[in-house]
């Protein structure tokens, strides 16, 4: 069955600071991820997906991915933290092509001065 | 810009009543969702709906029910509210058919149940 797993439940980096945000997922084909960020008392907002192509997948707000497959991983990255960019994160991994998402458990950034 | 309304921000009710949720998308998409979102479980499904009239059981639908009357609107129905059905839910809405297909949320419903 597929799966996602976010191995940090908090992480705290400095404004300026890079940012890699974990995520593996346990699906048979090739999968459906994504990455979405919920800021205090939003909805969650898409920030990229990857289906196919290029493993390096560009997002909105300065954020990237990278796929790859043997190591079951989409990690998050930016170059340098931003204070807004404090929120929650989540992965998800979609359930074969015309399914629904499977979220996990998400990451809770906090960004200290 | 899509935009998926909830009916309330908070709502406060008590064990036994009968509580509806309230989900409109302005995007005349035929997919939408309802979550709970849960400290430390992320997002769950709830229930699903491709079309109108027509639903679907997620991962987590005992408690609930849905409908889908209109395309635009999707209600979440607890029958019988519950102390450990006190969640934030979501709604969602997709673009189409398909997992690669962007889903939109709400802002999300915080309740709470006496």
């Amino acid at each position: 069955a597929q799966s996602v797993t976010q191995p940090d439940i908090h992480i705290t980096v400095s404004e300026g600071a890079s940012l890699e945000l974990r995520c593996n997922y346990s699906y048979g084909a090739t999968p459906y991820l994504f990455w979405y960020v919920q800021s205090p008392g939003q909805g969650l907002q898409l920030l990229l997906k990857y289906f196919s192509g290029d493993t390096l997948v560009q997002g909105i707000k300065g954020f990237e991915a990278e796929f790859k497959r043997s190591q079951s991983s989409f990690n998050l990255r930016k170059p340098s933290v931003h204070w807004s960019d404090a929120a929650e994160y989540f992965c998800a991994v979609g359930r074969g092509s015309q399914g629904n998402l499977i979220f996990g458990k998400g990451t809770k950034l906090s960004v200290k001065p | 810009d899509v935009k998926v309304t909830q009916s309330s921000r908070y709502l406060v009710k008590r064990t036994g009543e009968k509580v509806f949720l309230e989900c409109v998308q302005d995007m005349d998409h035929e997919n939408m969702f309802w979550y709970r979102q849960d400290p430390g479980l992320g997002l769950r499904l709830i229930y699903f709906s491709y079309d109108v009239k027509m639903k679907e059981k997620g991962d987590i639908p005992e408690g609930y029910s849905v409908s889908r009357e209109k395309k635009e609107r999707f209600s979440l129905i607890l029958e019988s509210a519950s102390t450990n059905q006190t969640s934030m839910y979501l709604c969602a809405s997709r673009t189409g058919q398909f997992s690669t297909d962007t889903q939109y949320f709400g802002p999300g419903t915080r309740l709470t149940v006496l």
